[in-house]
């Protein structure tokens, strides 16, 4: 199984910063038949699913603010939000759907400091 | 618009049994490879299992719960189904289900609200 690693385990960045969430995976999740990462970022509020934010380790999902992106390849990959609005609180994962189990990273509890 | 809607969820003894279904509207249902996922309280999502799409002939299923647990489709009705059987304790979660963008390698762009399925004497 592919293990997904994110840190840190939370994070509390003021509001207007920058948030920066990173996630490892044991192995590659890039498939180097078409040159796509296997990675999307989920975010959970209290109370709520998960929603999608992120797919192919870059791509936004239609609808998502432009504050949000993502980037890297292979195993290390990371989620930015560029400035920081008080509705962000949530926790956030990442997940591989590279490979069967399709794992989930422990999530990052982002707050406002 | 695309709606996912589990229902099924309860109280349920070790050792007992339960089916969770998933409502799905606002696509064509048999189009999609499907997703179960589960969170235990205050813990992180965990895959369950998947089908593909079209008659749902492959399945796949985590460590956790092969053997006990069986997902399955009914395109005629649009709807995904969990039957879980052997419940442990560790079973108790939230149950979520999710949308594929087509095959079973795939992001997961539509949940459900969830239900909750307690597991307890």
């Amino acid at each position: 199984d592919i293990v997904m690693t994110q840190s840190p385990e939370s994070l509390a960045v003021s509001q207007g910063e920058r948030a920066t969430f990173n996630c490892k995976s044991s192995q590659t999740v890039l498939n180097s038949s078409n040159n796509k990462n296997y990675l999307a970022w989920y975010q959970q509020k209290p109370g709520q699913p998960p929603k999608l934010l992120i797919y192919w380790a870059s791509t936004r999902e239609s609808g998502v603010p432009d504050r949000f992106s993502g980037s890297g390849s292979g195993t290390d990959f990371t989620l930015t939000i560029s400035s920081l609005q008080a509705e962000d609180v949530a926790v956030y994962y990442c997940q591989q759907y590279y490979n069967t189990p399709h794992t989930f990273g422990q999530g990052t509890k982002l707050e406002i400091k | 618009e695309v709606q996912l809607l589990e229902s099924g969820g309860g109280l349920v003894q070790p050792g007992g049994s339960l089916r969770l279904s998933c409502a799905a509207s606002g696509f064509t249902f048999s189009r999609y490879a499907m997703f179960w996922v589960r969170q235990a309280p205050e813990k992180g999502l965990e895959w369950v299992s998947t089908i593909d799409n079209g008659s749902g002939a492959k399945t796949f299923y985590a460590d956790s719960v092969k053997g006990r647990f069986t997902i399955s489709r009914d395109n005629s009705k649009n709807t995904l189904y969990l039957q879980m059987s052997s419940l442990r304790a560790e079973d108790t979660a939230i149950y979520y289900c999710a949308k594929s963008i087509g095959g079973t390698s795939s992001y997961y762009d539509y949940w459900g609200q969830g239900t909750l399925v307690p597991v307890s004497s």
